[in-house]
């Protein structure tokens, strides 16, 4: 049974590229998260949809950040133009919405910004 | 404005012993809490969780426990395995919306 699948694991990119990161819930899911997790701040909740639609999208940093759900299947983050401060760990989780919120997390994509 | 926090950002502890992790809250509204655990290169695992209207909850080696009045949990390990050291994460929830996680907690085991 296939968790959370997150591409790439590891990204290492010039200031002022674009970056993706792309995300493939567990089928039957309904809600997917983006987090990013930094040393300061720990797992911050970026943007999170529910049924392919943005629900929640206060934890964005900036217009740079951008978070796409075309389907019930795929997910995208991109980041246009990177910075240096991008870099972090960013994941995926995914869940069936229900009154507890248990998430399941992917492995991870570890961004570097030079 | 970090509404899940967990002052202590490292605990070592001796095998065998308890480990205790704490984490404070700051939105009344919260009505379930959870801790993930956390290996390097690896996304949070779910770990133990407790609702509201309980205060504590156990399974196994690891036990939760909630003082709604003083917007506080704490995850005990008793005993303690080397196994166990990890970053671990407390996180809530306001009727099953999005998880609202603090910062971690570095717990290192020692053999």
């Amino acid at each position: 049974d296939a968790g959370v699948i997150q591409s790439p694991r590891h990204e290492v990119t010039e200031m002022g590229q674009e970056v993706t990161l792309r995300c493939k819930p567990i089928s039957g899911h309904n809600s997917l998260f983006w987090y990013r997790q930094t040393m300061m701040r720990g797992l911050e909740l970026l943007i999170y949809f529910n049924n392919n639609v943005p629900i929640d999208d206060s934890g964005m940093p900036e217009d740079r950040f951008s978070a796409k759900m075309p389907n019930a299947s795929f997910s995208t983050l991109k980041i246009q133009p990177s910075e240096p401060r991008d870099s972090a760990v960013y994941f995926c989780a995914s869940n069936i919405r229900t009154n507890t919120g248990e998430l399941f997390f992917g492995e991870g994509s570890r961004l570097t910004v030079l | 404005d970090q509404q899940v926090k967990q002052n202590s950002p490292s605990l070592s502890v001796q095998e065998g012993r308890i480990s205790i992790l704490n984490c404070d809250y700051t939105n009344s509204m919260f009505d379930y809490f959870l801790w993930y655990k956390k290996y390097p290169a690896e996304g949070p695992t779910f770990l133990i969780s407790i609702s509201s209207i309980k205060d504590k909850n156990e399974d196994g080696r690891f036990t939760v426990f909630l003082n709604k009045s003083a917007k506080h949990l704490s995850l005990h390990i008793v005993p303690s395995q080397p196994g166990d050291s990890a970053v671990y994460f407390c996180a809530a929830s306001e009727y099953g919306n999005k998880l609202v996680f603090g910062a971690g907690t570095i717990l290192r085991v020692k053999s």
